[in-house]
């Protein structure tokens, strides 16, 4: 069975600074890996998405992710901080599961943005 | 295309009671899964629904149980509300065939029980 680990529970960064939240999956094949983000009291929302081809991956809001298989990790990246991106960000891996994808979500990383 | 609706948004209960909480998913998606949100527990699986069928479960007691319908519309119900039962339930449809994993997620349903 797939599993997802993001081991940073809250991050702190300042406004203008780079972002990179980790994530972590075990899973015997290649999956498909998400990154969503949940604003206070919000559904969460695709950030992004890889499922096969470049291992680097642009999504919404200036975000982008790298797939490593070497290291079953695709962390999620912003080179600039803004104060709206203060939110929690959950990784999550699908894996095929008898002819559809079963997705299993990490626990969240809480994102704080200091001016 | 409409998005997945969860109702109602907010609820208050009180302890004992028992609730229910509704699912509409996007147009076409036949997958519905729930989740309860917690600050001390993150998020947690509860449950998935394909075809009125139940296709996985979390680890949650068997106060929680949930159904589909033919339309894909999907309830869940909490019975016997506890004081930690309050949490954001949060919905999510998706085709969940064999390429797309992705998953839409309503705002959820606030449940508080008092």
């Amino acid at each position: 069975a797939q599993s997802v680990t993001q081991p940073d529970i809250h991050i702190t960064v300042s406004e203008g600074a780079s972002l990179e939240l980790r994530c972590n999956y075990s899973y015997g094949a290649t999956p498909y890996l998400f990154w969503y983000v949940q604003s206070p009291g919000q559904g969460l929302q695709l950030l992004l998405k890889y499922f096969s081809g470049d291992t680097l991956v642009q999504g919404i809001k200036g975000f982008e992710a790298e797939f490593k298989r070497s290291q079953s990790s695709f962390n999620l990246r912003k080179p600039s901080v803004h104060w709206s991106d203060a939110a929690e960000y959950f990784c999550a891996v699908g894996a095929d599961s008898g002819g559809y994808q079963k997705v299993t979500f990490g626990t969240g990383t809480k994102l704080q943005v200091i001016p | 295309k409409a998005g997945v609706t969860q109702t109602p948004r907010y609820l208050i209960k009180t302890r004992g009671q028992q609730v229910t909480l509704s699912c509409s998913p996007i147009s076409g998606h036949r997958s519905v899964s729930w989740y309860q949100q917690t600050p001390g527990q993150g998020l947690q699986f509860l449950f998935e629904y394909f075809s009125e069928t139940q296709r996985n479960k979390g680890n949650f007691p068997g106060r929680f149980s949930g159904r589909q319908f033919s339309n894909s519309r999907s309830e869940m119900n909490v019975s016997t509300l506890e004081l930690g039962d309050s949490a954001l339930y949060l919905c999510a449809s998706s085709w969940a065939d064999r390429t797309s994993g992705q998953a839409f997620f309503g705002q959820g349903t606030r449940l508080t029980v008092v």
